[in-house]
């Protein structure tokens, strides 16, 4: 158990639709990290946030979104879902968001656009 | 360009077999550099990490990395692999002076008992 946790677990959805993925980092742990990881593209970075500020972007869609709350806790909003957005969305954490801190990664949300 | 490259993306070894997993990078600056484990079904975690000190670094189960700093590389050796070590193996780059971490597209390793 690394400490960050996701919710749902799972999600199933259709075409058009908007959800919203949740992450709890660690205790402490300053910076939110999201990923997205499908069997053809890997593990692609999204966005990271550090103590409520976006710090940097990745290959992020302009139809999702991100957030990081006072509590630190993050939510990921992914809207007018396609079927290719169908993938495992992985939250990380880390103390301070730099580039030589450990990642800890949560257990992942699985969604499934039909 | 900031990259990291893994020359395998899937790897096949018998139980006992030695592995090494490429793993080639590039990145401006002094970088730390990272190996995460994904076994099946689970969401990914730390093999090892090399920040300064000893290019070789050791990890758990029995893994460890080497630091080649003149080649950019830092690739993954285990003497003697179990099924166990069945996983998708990732390396990741971060600059000590960013916020950046790349990763790479991951080697995925099956090994047959």
């Amino acid at each position: 158990d690394s400490g960050v946790t996701q919710t749902p677990k799972h999600l199933i959805t259709a075409t058009g639709q908007r959800v919203t993925l949740r992450c709890s980092p660690r205790s402490g742990d300053l910076s939110v990290y999201w990923y997205q990881q499908s069997l053809d593209q890997g593990l692609q970075f999204l966005i990271q946030y550090y103590n409520g500020e976006e710090r940097a972007k990745g290959n992020i869609l302009e139809r999702f979104s991100a957030q990081q709350f006072p509590d630190l806790h993050s939510e990921l909003n992914l809207s007018s879902l396609e079927l290719g957005d169908s993938a495992l969305y992985f939250c990380a954490s880390s103390v301070e968001g730099r580039g030589g801190n450990e990642q800890f990664f949560g257990p992942g949300t699985r969604l499934t656009v039909l | 360009a900031q990259s990291v490259s893994q020359h395998n993306h899937h790897v096949i070894l018998s139980e006992a077999a030695s592995l090494e997993l490429g793993c080639n990078y590039s990145y401006g600056g002094t970088v730390n550099l990272f190996w995460y484990v994904q076994y099946p079904g689970q969401h990914l975690q730390l093999l090892l990490k090399y920040f300064s000190g000893d290019p070789l670094v050791k990890g758990i189960k029995g893994f460890e990395a080497e630091f080649i700093k003149s080649k950019f590389s830092f690739n993954l050796r285990k003497p003697s692999v179990q099924w166990s070590d069945t996983a998708e193996y990732f390396c990741a780059v971060g600059g000590t002076g960013g916020f950046k971490t790349i990763f790479g597209a991951g080697t995925r390793l099956f090994v047959k008992a």
